[in-house]
């Protein structure tokens, strides 16, 4: 079975200080990782996938997250906040297994703040 | 606009309406499903769709009962709820489940009150 963990469940920063949010994973297959974005009020938005290519996985609005096997990690990282940045993130886990997709399992979030 | 649309946006009942969430999406994916997102809980998959066929319910109450009739809508109905069913109700949808899968597109929810 699959499982996911976000190490913080709030995360401050300063507008353009770097940002990392930390999130491991358990998994039986080979997973597939995601991070999706919530900003207030709103729905989730897909920021990055991790399915087996590149372990360095570039999304949008400058985020990046390094799959780390060894680690069972895969941290969401951005070098420089911006105000707009200001939401909650999560990273979601599914397993690959004969060729089909299980379901997204997610991680309870961590809510990213960025001061002035 | 992501491609998903939820109706309503926000939906306050009592405890013993009937009301239903409606979602729609025009992305011509063919799996559909429902999540409730409570405050500092990890969103919970509900139920799943794949093809118009229900092919998960992670033990709902009967309270909640959905419905596909075609790939592009899905809806949830309510009936007799109670408080703690207050919350986000997200719907999403994905193209088939193979791999190098793309993930889910969600619609923004509707924000649920039961009184």
């Amino acid at each position: 079975a699959q499982s996911v963990t976000q190490l913080d469940s709030h995360v401050s920063v300063s507008e353009g200080t770097p940002v990392l949010l930390r999130c491991n994973y358990s998994s039986s297959y080979s997973p597939s990782l995601f991070w999706y974005v919530q900003h207030p009020n709103k729905g989730l938005q897909l920021l990055l996938k991790y399915t087996s290519a590149a372990t360095l996985v570039k999304g949008i609005n400058g985020f990046e997250a390094e799959f780390k096997k060894s680690e069972t990690s895969f941290h969401l990282t951005k070098p420089s906040a911006h105000m707009s940045d200001a939401a909650e993130y999560f990273c979601v886990v599914s397993e690959n297994y004969g060729g089909s997709q299980g379901n997204l399992i997610f991680g309870k979030g961590t809510k990213l703040s960025v001061k002035p | 606009e992501t491609g998903v649309t939820q109706t309503p946006r926000h939906l306050v009942m009592g405890m013993t309406n009937k009301k239903s969430l409606k979602c729609e999406q025009h992305l011509g994916h063919n799996a559909m499903y429902w999540y409730k997102q409570s405050a500092k809980k990890p969103l919970e998959l509900m139920f799943v769709y794949s093809l118009e066929e229900r092919v998960e319910n992670n033990s709902v109450p009967s309270r909640f009962s959905p419905e596909c009739p075609n790939s592009s809508h899905l809806f949830l109905h309510l009936h007799t709820l109670q408080p703690e069913d207050s919350a986000l109700y997200l719907c999403a949808s994905s193209q088939d489940r193979s791999w190098g899968f793309p993930g889910y597109t969600f619609g923004s929810g509707t924000r649920l009150t039961v009184v």
